[in-house]
């Protein structure tokens, strides 16, 4: 069965500062990968997704996230981060090879200081 | 616009009084799924659905029932709340080979 370890619960940065937040998966086959993001009381944004191809991978918001298959890891990036972006973050794992049934790490709380 | 409806948004109600959450989707996708949100455990699935009629339990199914009998719906039944499935619910809709999970915007369940 595939898991996924976010092993960051909550993160603080400075806004500008850059951002990294770890996910580190496991799955028998090629993983589908995703990071999604959650703002205070509303639902799942989709940042970005790994099917192949080239491991780094380019999403919304000036995200982006490298897969690196040696070290099971899928971490999410951030050169600059914005005031914005503050919200809880979600590494998932798709089975199948698709988004049809998702296993999601815990979450990372992201806390941006003016 | 592409969208998976849940409804209702916000949700108190009592130990053993059934209940039932929609969700609707306008994607003619074949695939849709509940989850629940918990702090700390991230979402887990509950129940996914193939296709009409098809249905099978996701990692936490105890306490649920779901039913799909036309495309577009897919229901998420309590029939007998108790406190701990209080909880943050999403419905999801994907195509068959889709690449990406459209999520409905939850619904906050308290049962007392």
């Amino acid at each position: 069965a595939q898991s996924v370890t976010q092993p960051d619960i909550h993160i603080t940065v400075s806004e500008g500062a850059s951002l990294e937040l770890r996910c580190n998966y496991s799955y028998g086959a090629t993983p589908y990968l995703f990071w999604y993001v959650q703002s205070p009381g509303q639902g799942l944004q989709l940042l970005l997704k790994y099917f192949s191809g080239d491991t780094l991978v380019q999403g919304i918001k000036g995200f982006e996230a490298e897969f690196k298959r040696s070290q099971s890891s899928f971490n999410l990036r951030k050169p600059s981060v914005h005031w914005s972006d503050a919200a809880e973050y979600f590494c998932a794992v798709g089975a199948w090879g698709s988004a049809r049934q998702l296993t999601f790490g815990s979450g990372t709380q992201l806390t941006v200081l003016p | 616009e592409a969208q998976v409806t849940q409804n209702p948004r916000y949700l108190i109600t009592v130990t053993g009084k059934k209940l039932t959450v929609t969700c609707s989707q306008n994607m003619n996708h074949e695939y849709m799924s509940w989850y629940r949100q918990d702090p700390g455990l991230g979402l887990r699935q509950i129940y996914y659905s193939m296709n009409v009629e098809v249905t099978d339990k996701g990692d936490v199914p105890e306490g649920y029932k779901v039913s799909r009998k036309e495309k577009r719906n897919f229901p998420l039944i309590l029939e007998s709340p108790s406190p701990n499935q209080t909880s943050l619910y999403f419905c999801a809709s994907t195509r068959a080979s889709g690449t990406e999970a459209f999520f409905g915007q939850g619904t906050r369940l308290t049962v007392v």
